[in-house]
């Protein structure tokens, strides 16, 4: 069975204080990884795709990177306005279909202090 | 559309009557999910559509639980004889494609009293 772990559960950071969330994934084919935002009482939005183990995409304070066994969100000198809880998402195939299935992480909560 | 658009927002239901869910995918959009989310953890998967092809409906938790996107556009989920462990957040997402990013409605909030 597919399985997404990201970690920490709950992050808390200083404004302008650096750091990284990890998504730990155990799957059959990979053909994909999301990252998305949510805020509360909101519904996730879409921030990253990443498709290789080596490829890397950045949007302003954020950069998303990934291996064969897990992805980062790295955030560099946050501001208040990212917090936020950040999920990730794995793309399997399922059943050897053309279909790929999207499973959700549990999601880690980042607040950041100003 | 714009964007995602589900209802109602909130649906308050006595125990034991069906309710259904709608989702209003993003215009174009061929794939289209159901997620139920509880408080503080990530969505979980439901069913998938690819056009009007249910593709997977291995989420779905049991037999009262169906959903139909019959033009390939809108999609609606139906609880039948709803039970109060159904209470969740329900939320649609659609792809333009298959295996490509999928974006999310604001939700359901279904409450079973």
């Amino acid at each position: 069975e597919d399985q997404v772990t990201q970690s920490p559960e709950a992050l808390r950071l200083q404004e302008g204080e650096s750091s990284s969330l990890n998504c730990s994934y155990t799957v059959s084919g990979l053909r994909g990884l999301f990252w998305y935002r949510q805020d509360p009482g909101k519904g996730p939005e879409f921030l990253f795709t990443l498709y290789s183990a080596g490829e890397e995409k950045e949007k302003e304070r954020l950069k998303a990177t990934l291996t064969k066994k897990e992805s980062f969100l790295h955030i560099t000198a946050p501001k208040p306005e990212d917090s936020a809880t950040y999920l990730c998402a794995v793309l399997t195939n399922a059943g050897g279909t053309s279909y790929g299935k999207l499973t959700f992480g549990q999601g880690t909560i980042l607040t950041v202090h100003p | 559309g714009a964007g995602v658009s589900q209802s109602p927002r909130y649906k308050v239901t006595k125990r034991g009557q069906d309710v259904a869910l709608r989702c209003d995918p993003i215009s174009g959009h061929v794939s289209l999910y159901w997620y139920r989310q509880a408080l503080g953890q990530g969505p979980e998967f439901l069913t998938y559509f690819n056009y009007e092809a249910q593709q997977d409906k291995s989420g779905l938790p049991n037999d009262r639980f169906s959903a139909e996107r019959p033009e390939g556009s809108i999609s609606t989920l139906t609880i039948q004889r709803t039970e109060q462990r159904d209470s969740a957040m329900y939320r649609c997402a659609s792809s333009l494609i298959q295996n490509t990013e999928a974006f999310f409605g604001q939700g359901t909030r279904l409450t079973v009293v």
